[in-house]
């Protein structure tokens, strides 16, 4: 079974500042994909950033990276120069075989002005 | 062009009473999800359907949740005999599904509130 773990319920980060976002996750599988999605208050669902595990390389969007490391199960969400509209429920999900996908708990970030 | 809509936004209903949930997926798109967001939890699956093909129900919580999707676009999910715990937001999502890596793109959700 596929589980992902958001450890981070609530973060807060300064305007201009960096912050990074936990997820770890557990599988078998050996090809999957995973992904970061934002949830602002208007509750739609936003895809920020993905990840092929087969590639050793980080995702990189704009503002948004990750930190993938494969041995340890682990996909971090670095978020730079951090702005208002930033602030929303961040999710951690996880795509292998099957198209299912499965999602963290979710991480509450504020940026703070 | 549009993107994924639900209605209603919000439903309030008794314990007891059936409620039906719509989604509109993006036109061209073959796959469609439906799933449940508690407070304080994260998204559970609820159910797949990709083109004509049999949907994946695995994570229909009981009996009393069925969902169809007609013509291979509007899905309906359907909840009889509604409890407390059925209290949550229902999101829809579809994917084109001409790649792997395809994004789902998500509704705005049905907010329910069974009183």
């Amino acid at each position: 079974a596929q589980t992902v773990t958001q450890s981070q319920p609530e973060m807060s980060v300064q305007e201009a500042e960096t912050v990074t976002l936990s997820c770890t996750y557990d599988t078998s599988e050996n090809n999957y994909y995973l992904f970061w999605y934002k949830q602002p208050p208007s509750r739609q669902m936003i895809l920020v950033i993905r990840q092929e595990a087969y590639k050793q390389q980080n995702a990189t969007e704009n503002r948004f990276s990750v930190n993938f490391q494969k041995a340890a199960k682990s996909f971090s969400l670095k978020i730079s120069d951090s702005q208002l509209g930033d602030t929303a429920m961040y999710f951690c999900a996880f795509m292998a075989t099957g198209n299912q996908f499965y999602f963290g708990t979710g991480t509450s970030l504020t940026v703070i002005p | 062009g549009a993107g994924v809509s639900q209605s209603p936004s919000n439903k309030v209903t008794e314990k007891g009473k059936d409620v039906e949930l719509r989604c509109d997926p993006i036109s061209g798109h073959t796959a469609l999800y439906w799933y449940r967001q508690s407070l304080g939890q994260g998204l559970e699956f609820l159910i797949y359907f990709q083109g004509n093909s049999a949907p994946d129900k695995s994570g229909l919580p009981s009996d009393r949740f069925s969902a169809e999707r007609t013509g291979g676009s509007v899905s309906t999910l359907t909840i009889q005999r509604t409890q407390q715990e059925d209290s949550a937001v229902y999101l829809c999502a579809s994917r084109r599904l001409a790649g792997i890596l395809d994004t789902q793109y998500f509704g705005p959700g049905t907010r329910l509130t069974v009183l």
